[in-house]
């Protein structure tokens, strides 16, 4: 089954312990994404990657680092969690730079609350 | 700047009326565009979209929206909405490759 896979789920942590979320995906996609939700303001994307090696900043990449080691895995980090970063994550995938009109699978999304 | 305008934020309708979504956007160049759903506790789906062709494009359930350039605007509709529709939806614009921009969201309940 095509997925995009994010873990964990949920996670409740305090202000300045480094947190990694995975997101990982079976189809192939060469472009990769991440975004945050938040009441009112819909996604906001954090970073994107068009391929291996390739990320680039999207609207509020502040307080975020990505890597794209692997086509299949685009980890999310914070270094030092903020309580700001409160939030709904999710990523998201697609077919290459070519395919920008091909819509993006998302992932099940992952609620991180920073104390 | 370029960005996306969902004109409402809630909208609250009985079974059977007709839906109607506003979406705007600020970008004068080519756009991909599309309509995502958001069931409640679940991940985004895509509705619909458009790329090129005949701008009034046809979706799942019973969704349609219409491209008008001229407007940038990509508005989505439904001729009678169930309850099942209960939802958020959001509008997306792809710039050209890179970047998505996505609208605030429209929380819709439909009453039973």
């Amino acid at each position: 089954e095509a997925q995009v896979t994010q873990n964990p789920r949920y996670l409740i942590t305090v202000t300045g312990k480094k947190l990694t979320v995975t997101c990982s995906q079976n189809m192939n996609h060469e472009y990769m994404s991440w975004y945050r939700q938040d009441p009112g303001l819909g996604l906001r994307q954090i970073y994107y990657s068009m391929n291996v090696e390739v990320t680039d900043k999207g609207d509020v990449p502040e307080g975020y680092k990505v890597s794209r080691k692997e086509k299949r895995n685009f980890p999310l980090i914070l270094e030092s969690p903020s309580p700001n970063q409160t939030s709904l994550y999710f990523c998201a995938s697609r077919p290459g730079i070519g395919e920008s009109n091909q819509p993006q699978h998302f992932g099940d999304g992952t609620r991180l609350s920073i104390l | 700047a370029q960005s996306v305008s969902q004109h409402n934020h809630h909208v609250i309708l009985s079974e059977a009326a007709s839906l109607e979504l506003g979406c705007n956007y600020s970008y004068g160049g080519t756009v991909n565009l599309f309509w995502y759903v958001q069931y409640p506790g679940q991940h985004l789906q895509l509705l619909l979209k458009y790329f090129s062709g005949d701008p009034l494009v046809k979706g799942i359930k019973g969704f349609e929206a219409e491209f008008i350039k001229s407007k940038f605007s990509f508005n989505l509709r439904k001729p009678s909405v169930q309850w099942s529709d209960t939802a958020e939806y959001f509008c997306a614009v792809n710039l050209g490759g890179f970047k998505t921009i996505f609208g605030a969201g429209t929380r819709l309940f439909v009453k039973a």
